[in-house]
Order: C-alpha cells, then sequence, then structure tokens
C-alpha cells in the first residue's frame, strides 16, 4: 500500500520550453502533496506543499509563477517548470500525505530534469 | 524547528548490525520521528516510525529515549544492497513547516 508515482521518470527539454511533472497517489487518497528538488549529493530540499483545492504554499525562495503547482483532485498533483533554464536541472521527487495507514508522507521515485 | 543532526556517512561490513543516531534536541509534543532510505536516482523510501520507546518492523527497529531529543535506527545484519543513504526526519505532517530533511547518513556496507 502507499504508493506514489510520478511521470515522467526523466525529461530533457530546450531551454525556454515548460515541462510538466505528474505525481499519483495510486491506492490512497492525497489530501497533502509536497514537492522537493534534489541536486547531486545534497538532501532533499522542500519547494511547496499543495492541498487538494487550494493554492500551494511555496517555501522560501521558490518562485511560484516559474513552480506552478496544480492539486485538482485527491490523487493528483502537477509541478509545471514554465521557461525552464539549465540551472532548473535537477531531481524532483513528489510525496504524497493522506488516508495511509501511517502518519507520514510516501515518496514518488522522481523525475530527473536536464534542461540544455 | 527540530533541526537533525546525523553522522554524515558510517561504514560497516554484511552481516553486521548498524546502528545510526539522530540528534534533535527540540523535538516538539506533537512531532513523529521518521526514517528515510534513498538509493541514488530514486525517491526515499519509508523504513520506520516511531513516537516513543521501541518501534520494530520487518526491517529495521528504531529507538527513541524517554526524554525523546535522540533517536537510533538499528539495523540488522545488513547487506550490500543496504549501501544508501537513510534520513532521519522529525516532524508533525499537520505541520509543514517542520518538514525539513537533515544531511542525512551515507552508509556503505563491504563485503
Amino acid at each position: 500500500g502507499a504508493v506514489v508515482s510520478q511521470h515522467p521518470s526523466w525529461v530533457i527539454c530546450k531551454s525556454g520550453t515548460s515541462v510538466k511533472i505528474e505525481c499519483r497517489s495510486l491506492d490512497f487518497q492525497a489530501t497533502t502533496m509536497f514537492w522537493y528538488r534534489q541536486f547531486p549529493k545534497q538532501s532533499l530540499m522542500l519547494m511547496a506543499t499543495s492541498n487538494e483545492g487550494s493554492k500551494a504554499t511555496y517555501e522560501q525562495g521558490v518562485e511560484k509563477d516559474k513552480f506552478l503547482i496544480n492539486h485538482a483532485s485527491l490523487t493528483l498533483s502537477t509541478l509545471t517548470v514554465t521557461s525552464a533554464h539549465p540551472e532548473d536541472s535537477s531531481f524532483y521527487i513528489c510525496s504524497a500525505y493522506g488516508t495511509s495507514s501511517t502518519d507520514t508522507q510516501y515518496f514518488g521515485p522522481g523525475t530527473r530534469l536536464t534542461v540544455l | 524547528l527540530a533541526k537533525t543532526t546525523q553522522p554524515i556517512s558510517m561504514d560497516s561490513y554484511e552481516g553486521q548490525e548498524v546502528n545510526i543516531t539522530c540528534s534533535h534536541n527540540n523535538i516538539a509534543t506533537n512531532d513523529y520521528i521518521t526514517w528515510y532510505q534513498q538509493f541514488p536516482s530514486q525517491g526515499p523510501r519509508f523504513i520506520i516510525q516511531g513516537y516513543k520507546t521501541k518501534v520494530t518492523n520487518e526491517v529495521a527497529s528504531l529507538f527513541i529515549p524517554a526524554d525523546r531529543k535522540s533517536s537510533t535506527l538499528s539495523l540488522p545484519r545488513v547487506s550490500l544492497s543496504d549501501t544508501a543513504v537513510y534520513y532521519c526526519l522529525v516532524g508533525d505532517m499537520r505541520d509543514t513547516d517542520k518538514l525539513i530533511f537533515g544531511t542525512g547518513t551515507r552508509l556503505q556496507v563491504f563485503p
């Protein structure tokens, strides 16, 4: 139980384009989803928190107009990186928290974004 | 904020028991302690969670002293496949301001 999927698992795009990453909770309802970014050999850094049906809350230093988050249903959240630049290249990981058996968040497998 | 401190790295050999300690001196009353395992280019995987005393599941044990200012993840008889980064996360899921991952502990298991 408590499975979270992400799509795509990796993506390469040109600078200036937008990329959408999907995060789905497959066997439970996620009232809250989190988006993290992780650079090589570093820890996870929380970018934003989204609750189903409401606007996302962004961490300090994260541009909300650049990283658009939508959490339209209890099983799906999307992160859109707009006008991507090479410095946005990173490993993006989502997690979901909700009606699973333990009081914890469950993570997706991550999406490797490379911006050329 | 329940800031966590863990050793940066640890080495072990196959078959040994590994104990990784996390310090969290300003843990709050409602905070749980959760440990995750992460392999390269993968999302973290939930290992175990506890509030106080001892918790055991099929893969690990978690020891939490009475003052809850630290916790120890115990991995019995590690194998090469346990080589990974282990994160201790202290917080209350209802207060996401506290969801800050520490540096993690890079465990290397040798044959």
